[in-house]
């Protein structure tokens, strides 16, 4: 089954404890994202790929980081977490550079 | 001033009539837009994109794209209680793809 996968689904920790959520794609897709979703503001992209080892930021980078080592894998890297990272995270894979997404799951983070 | 832009709604429709979601965007470069949509506690799903102007139709749905005057909307006809859900109108801002907030509709039975 053609799928975004994301682990963990949910997830609570606390301030300043390193975390990585992990991303993979069976879709051979080139182009990858990470957005989180606040009440309010909707879907907002904090980093971007559009191949192995090439990545950008998004709109709210900030406290993040993200490696493409692989095609299929993205993870989502928070060195230090604060409690203004608690939301909905999801990652997402298009074939075409902007093209229509595959959403995962998601992953619910709370940063006590 | 919001990127792309999206009335929150709710949007409230009886059942087998035509629901019209709306949305504008700030960017005149833009050259891509996508409608997706979200039930509660899901991930969002793709269901329409357009590239060009003009109406293009899918089904039930319709999305209208009007570069000019930089709106896109999308229609859908014969609404069913299981269309209730948030619709999030997309656009493209070079390799970036930006979401609007959002329209809840509700599709009473």
């Amino acid at each position: 089954e053609a799928q975004v996968t994301q682990n963990p689904r949910y997830l609570i920790t606390v301030t300043g404890k390193k975390l990585t959520v992990t991303c993979s794609q069976n879709m051979n897709h080139e182009y990858m994202s990470w957005y989180r979703q606040d009440p309010g503001l909707g879907l907002r992209q904090i980093y971007y790929s559009m191949n192995v080892e090439v990545t950008d930021k998004g709109d709210v980078p900030e406290g993040y980081k993200v490696s493409r080592k692989e095609k299929r894998n993205f993870p989502l890297i928070l060195e230090s977490p604060s409690p203004n990272q608690t939301s909905l995270y999801f990652c997402a894979s298009s074939l075409e550079r902007v093209g229509g997404y595959t959403f995962g799951s998601g992953t619910r983070l709370t940063v006590v | 001033q919001k990127e792309v832009e999206q009335n929150s709604g709710p949007l409230s429709v009886p059942e087998g009539a035509i629901a019209s979601l709306n949305c504008t965007y700030s960017d005149r470069g833009s050259q891509s837009f996508f409608w997706y949509r979200q039930y509660s506690g899901k991930s969002p799903e793709l269901i329409m994109f357009i590239y060009s102007n003009g109406d293009k139709e899918d089904g039930r749905f319709t999305a209208q794209l009007n570069k000019a005057s930089q709106y896109v909307s999308l229609l859908i006809r014969d609404s069913q209680p299981s269309d209730s859900a948030t619709y999030l109108c997309a656009v493209n801002q070079g390799n970036k793809l930006v979401f609007g907030a959002g329209t809840i509709l509700r599709v009473k039975s």
